[in-house]
């Protein structure tokens, strides 16, 4: 199976912690979005990758959230001193390029739980 | 402000039966839209897409129908089959952002009944 693959599917971090969540998208997919879902929402854009580059990022808190993508890896979205109202379900989608005509290819998410 | 909803959070038909879900748009720039199927724990499935230059899409079972005057695009699924139960997110993009952001309703809960 050669879809988007997110871990760990399940996360959990104590207040004042630090979050890594990695992202490997599909084969051939050079382009990665992460999305966020809060309970009872729908997915919300956080930001959009290709390789070693940051396309779009307007929709990541401007404090304690990074993303990366570096040229051998997986996509890393990093969340520094997390807080309770960073709990939710984070996915990662990948597709082939900026084409509009081919739909994005979501993970099974990363559910993160902060205590 | 939220530029996609889905005033349903709920639907329940019956097996065999049409299933409609509804989605609106405020952004007159959107000119993608997609539905999502989601099942518990897991990520959003791709369903079906339409672009603003066509007002129908159709793929088996999957009819999704656009109105861009009214803003406004449905899904509809016939015959509807238990499996079909799980929560189905509209979505749309614009060429004025990046390609594939992609902005979700809230979604419609679809629990089809044996």
């Amino acid at each position: 199976n050669a879809g988007v693959m997110q871990n760990p599917r399940h996360l959990v971090r104590r207040r004042g912690q630090e979050a890594r969540l990695r992202c490997s998208p599909m084969k051939g997919h050079s382009h990665v979005y992460w999305y966020r879902q809060l309970p009872e929402e729908g997915l919300k854009f956080m930001v959009y990758l290709q390789k070693e580059n940051i396309i779009d990022e307007s929709g990541m808190p401007k404090e304690r959230f990074s993303a990366e993508f570096p040229k051998e890896g997986p996509s890393i979205l990093r969340i520094q001193q997390v807080v309770r109202g960073d709990s939710a379900a984070y996915f990662c989608a990948s597709s082939p390029g900026r084409n509009s005509g081919s739909p994005l290819h979501f993970g099974n998410g990363t559910r993160l739980t902060v205590t | 402000d939220q530029q996609v909803k889905q005033n349903s959070p709920s639907l329940s038909v019956q097996e065999g039966r049409i299933s409609i879900l509804n989605c609106d748009y405020t952004n007159s720039m959107f000119d993608y839209f997609l539905w999502y199927k989601k099942y518990p724990a897991e990520g959003p499935t791709f369903l079906i897409s339409i672009s603003s230059i066509k007002d129908k899409n159709e793929d088996g079972r999957f009819t999704v129908f656009l109105n861009k005057s009214a803003k406004h695009l449905s899904l509809h699924i016939v015959p509807s089959q238990p499996g079909d139960s799980a929560v189905y997110f509209c979505a749309a993009s614009g060429s004025s952002g990046s390609a594939r952001q992609l902005t979700f309703g809230s979604g419609t809960q679809l629990t089809v009944l044996p």
